[in-house]
């Protein structure tokens, strides 16, 4: 069965610095998503892209986040300067029709 | 009026036994209702899904049950049994060429089912 496909799967970093997270997405998947599960705590919505924009965003999503589709494979969330608060596990999603998507197995951000 | 309440925090229930959790909503421009299943260090797994214009979908053990004038929904899984020991979220979107899936989860179901 088709995955969707994150690295790293865990990644720590001084408060402060910028981190990349990357996914590659379901090959025939046209809408891609960001989500972030601080521990314990619901799922959050962060973007949505689609036609190679950000379609919608979260009030969480602020300048200090970025999304990128740089080759027609991969999608990346970049964080410029993390906080603290960054900690969570960032899952990506991607789906054909903007429903019943594929999230994939997250990556565990840890600012320090 | 975009949340949707989820409850109850967690559950534990006897192998053999019906899990029932629930779900309630506000924003009636909501009409897709998926169930992920959630296993510790994975994402969400899509379980089953509901659309409003039925008001039970049944897939094996799980069932979804949909009461729209109440905006509620439900989560039973029959026959529960030690493998389903999961976390489980419900959550809601709005489809329509205009929007763009966003789905916003409830706050999730421990499950734990005892052998």
């Amino acid at each position: 069965e088709p995955e969707v496909t994150q690295t790293p799967s865990h990644q720590v970093t001084q408060m402060g610095q910028e981190v990349i997270l990357r996914c590659v997405p379901i090959s025939n998947h046209l809408y891609f998503y960001w989500y972030r599960q601080i521990l314990g705590q619901k799922v959050e919505f962060l973007v949505s892209f689609y036609n190679n924009e950000i379609s919608e965003k979260s009030e969480i999503f602020d300048d200090q986040f970025s999304v990128e589709r740089p080759d027609g494979s991969n999608f990346t969330l970049k964080i410029r300067s993390t906080k603290l608060e960054d900690s969570a596990m960032y899952f990506c999603a991607s789906s054909v029709y903007g429903y019943g998507y594929t999230f994939g197995s997250g990556t565990r951000l840890t600012v320090v | 009026q975009q949340q949707v309440k989820q409850s109850p925090q967690s559950l534990i229930v006897q192998k053999g036994g019906i899990s029932i959790i629930n779900c309630a909503y506000e924003n009636t421009a909501f009409d897709y209702f998926p169930w992920y299943q959630q296993f510790p260090g994975k994402g969400p797994a899509l379980l089953i899904a509901i659309r409003p214009d039925v008001s039970e979908k049944k897939e094996g053990r799980f069932t979804i049950s949909f009461n729209k004038s109440a905006k509620q929904f439900s989560l039973h899984i029959m026959d529960s049994q030690p493998g389903d020991s999961a976390t489980y979220f419900c959550a809601a979107s709005t489809q329509g060429s205009s929007n763009t899936g966003k789905l916003i989860f409830g706050q999730g179901t421990t499950l734990q089912v005892k052998p």
